[in-house]
């Protein structure tokens, strides 16, 4: 079936750090893939999306490429604030299957002035 | 500004009871969800809707069920709520290129 893997946190990084999320996903067909941010007390925020291979989502200094080969969606950045400071959920929607969408267990990141 | 309406921030219910959490969302979506959240396991998919009077389960349907009698709105009903259905559930209607999620009502059942 289809499912998502994400890295497991809580991600500790001081400011300025290079952060990476990593993403995988198993699916039938080829999904669209989201990443999601959710702030301390928030609801959740699309932060970047790729539609199809070889396609890169990018947001707010944020960057994730859609791999195909390796069923992947890693999320990027070179240099990351104490505002960056939340949760991460990588997100592949599934048209073939009415439009489902599913989400990784989410990775709490920390970044330290 | 788009937007997706949860009636309720926060709730408190009786074990036993019937708990109805309504979503309503302004954007012509035919899509709609609803999640619950927990620490530790993310967000886990209970329902989806795809269309008026259509339904699919998710992964954690048990103990719950869905309503859709109009484009707009998706309610979730907890049938007879127990203790282990007190989470964060978090309903979002989208298109294609993207979902967008309401508040959250965090439910407690006691």
């Amino acid at each position: 079936g289809n499912s998502v893997t994400q890295m497991e946190g809580p991600v500790t990084l001081s400011e300025e750090a290079f952060l990476t999320i990593n993403c995988t996903y198993t699916a039938t067909g080829y999904p669209s893939l989201f990443w999601y941010v959710q702030y301390p007390g928030e609801g959740l925020q699309l932060l970047l999306k790729a539609t199809k291979a070889d396609d890169k989502g990018s947001n707010k200094g944020f960057e994730a490429t859609y791999r195909k080969k390796t069923t992947s969606f890693h999320l990027e950045k070179g240099s990351v604030q104490v505002s960056d400071s939340a949760v991460y959920f990588c997100a592949p929607h599934f048209y073939n299957q009415g439009g489902k969408l599913i989400f990784g267990q989410g990775t709490e990141l920390s970044v330290k002035p | 500004d788009v937007k997706v309406t949860q009636s309720s921030r926060y709730l408190v219910k009786r074990t036993g009871e019937k708990v109805f959490l309504e979503c309503v969302q302004d954007m012509d979506h035919e899509n709609m969800f609803w999640y619950r959240q927990d620490p530790g396991l993310g967000l886990r998919l209970i329902y989806f809707s795809y269309d008026v009077k259509m339904k699919e389960k998710g992964d954690i349907p048990e103990g719950y069920s869905v309503s859709r009698e109009k484009k707009e709105r998706f309610s979730l009903i907890l049938e007879s709520a127990s203790t282990n259905q007190t989470s964060m559930y978090l309903c979002a209607s989208g298109d294609p290129t993207e979902a967008f999620f309401g508040q959250g009502t965090r439910l407690t059942v006691v």
